[in-house]
């Protein structure tokens, strides 16, 4: 079946500018994570939601950075007055929910760089 | 809280060796630890799903232990292939939401 999958690949912007990053998660699956990753890093944790709310928002680095899943399925990553230091791969990941098993399926990522 | 590392950051075998690559924690009560693939400019790759109360886990060619008492799993990969060559990252869930928490990686080239 289909997995979890984020447009755009790569987007590119100038410094200052508003983004929007999407994330299309397994069907059926209520968790959904947002993480960031620097090159030469492993991916950090930016948010979670289960169904449309976001139960922990704790990784968001400041208010510029903002996330919506309105239907519980799709989300979008919001990233108002872009800086550089928001360059990395942006990793979208679903799962289920519930079970102490939840495993996590991560998507391509979204490749952002700020100008 | 809680710290991932993975030492070494790089490995370079040569092709039919066997891999073995560390993960280490600083805080024991994890949910489960999970071990992941990432090529170059692609997304990670699931390979092996720990749970907190398991010792172990196989699939195929993987084996990977987990030691929680010593804050330690490592990932076994038998008769390496140049189609391993990957960054192989390990994460542990330590909430009940079920956030990640990665290390940074070890890079690993199998020459032929």
């Amino acid at each position: 079946g289909a997995g979890v999958s984020q447009t755009p690949s790569n987007k590119v912007t100038e410094k200052g500018k508003y983004v929007e990053l999407r994330c299309d998660p397994i069907s059926g699956h209520t968790a959904l994570y947002w993480y960031r990753q620097s090159l030469g890093q492993g991916p950090e944790f930016l948010i979670y939601f289960q169904g449309t709310g976001a139960a922990d928002d704790s990784g968001l680095p400041n208010d510029r950075f903002f996330a919506v899943r309105p239907e519980g399925s799709v989300s979008t990553l919001k990233i108002q007055r872009t800086e550089r230091g928001d360059s990395a791969v942006y990793l979208c990941a679903s799962g289920t929910s519930g079970d102490s098993y939840n495993e996590q399926f991560f998507g391509p990522g979204t490749r952002l760089t700020v100008l | 809280k809680q710290e991932v590392t993975q030492i070494p950051a790089a490995l370079s075998v040569p092709e039919g060796e066997n891999l073995v690559l560390n993960c280490s924690f600083t805080d024991s009560a994890i949910y489960n630890l999970q071990w992941f693939r990432q090529d170059p400019g692609k997304g990670l790759t699931s390979l092996l799903l720990i749970q907190s109360s398991q010792r172990e886990q196989t699939s195929g060619r993987l084996n990977a232990s987990l030691d929680k008492s010593s804050g330690r799993s490592t990932l076994y990969i038998a008769a390496s292939q140049p189609g391993d060559s990957a960054t192989y990252l390990c994460a542990v869930r330590a909430d009940s939401w079920g956030k990640l928490q990665f290390g940074a990686g070890t890079q690993v080239v199998v020459t032929p």
